[in-house]
């Protein structure tokens, strides 16, 4: 089993619909998660941390950390065509990510 | 500004030579690492360093080799040895190896040998 799973992709959401990334993880002891948008042929950047169980607000953006499930995930509301990238999930204490989501946001 | 510079963006090998990729930061980071990417696929460790004169082996460091002289810079060098060489090469730092501290990442270096 992999530390850190994400589904592949590609996920095609509609534009203006919420867009719901998930990320799952192995080992209990992670607290805290980064997630990095990565667009095609660039290097990633973090978007969003989330260091407490429960939900964390940025703009369109929403964190979501469930310790007792072990699983992370990011919405996105309102998606726009420039949200089409790559989305990586990272536990914050570690220097592993997730193999990514690639999210597709249809006009 | 501070930032990670990778260096150069394209590079272009003949199988059987050894190349270097370029690292440098200046973002006062200790840690720096190596990724490496191939199409379609997640990234994976290659090395990384907490700190000046030291690395350690990441997943896949076989046919890659690294040096950490100064703080700054972090030179991979990819030797004949790697059998599949062709990928997408990322560097990056962080104030800490752990604890919460999110990476920065170079621009990258897309490296084909042929």
């Amino acid at each position: 089993q992999k530390e850190v799973e994400q589904n592949s992709g590609p996920l095609s959401v509609p534009e203006g619909a919420i867009a719901s990334l998930n990320c799952t993880y192995s080992d209990r002891g992670s607290q805290s998660f980064f997630w990095y948008r990565q667009y095609s042929g660039k290097s990633p950047e973090l978007i969003m941390s989330i260091y407490s169980n429960g939900d964390k607000e940025d703009g369109r953006f929403t964190a979501q950390l469930n310790k007792a499930s072990q699983y992370v995930s990011l919405l996105i509301r309102d998606s726009q065509p420039s949200d089409s990238a790559t989305y990586l999930c990272a536990p914050a204490s570690k220097i592993i990510f997730g193999s990514g989501t690639r999210l597709s946001i249809r006009p | 500004d501070g930032g990670i510079t990778q260096s150069p963006k394209y590079l272009f090998r003949k199988e059987g030579q050894n190349v270097t990729l370029s690292c440098e930061q200046n973002l006062n980071h200790d840690a720096m690492y190596w990724y490496r990417q191939d199409p379609g696929q997640g990234l994976r460790l290659i090395y990384y360093s907490q700190i000046v004169n030291d690395f350690q082996k990441g997943d896949i460091a076989e046919g890659y080799s690294v040096s950490r002289e100064k703080k700054e810079s972090f030179p991979l060098t990819v030797t004949s040895a790697q059998k599949n060489p062709t990928a997408f090469y990322l560097c990056a730092s962080s104030i800490a190896s752990t604890r919460n501290s999110p990476l920065h990442f170079g621009n990258g270096t897309r490296l084909t040998v042929t």
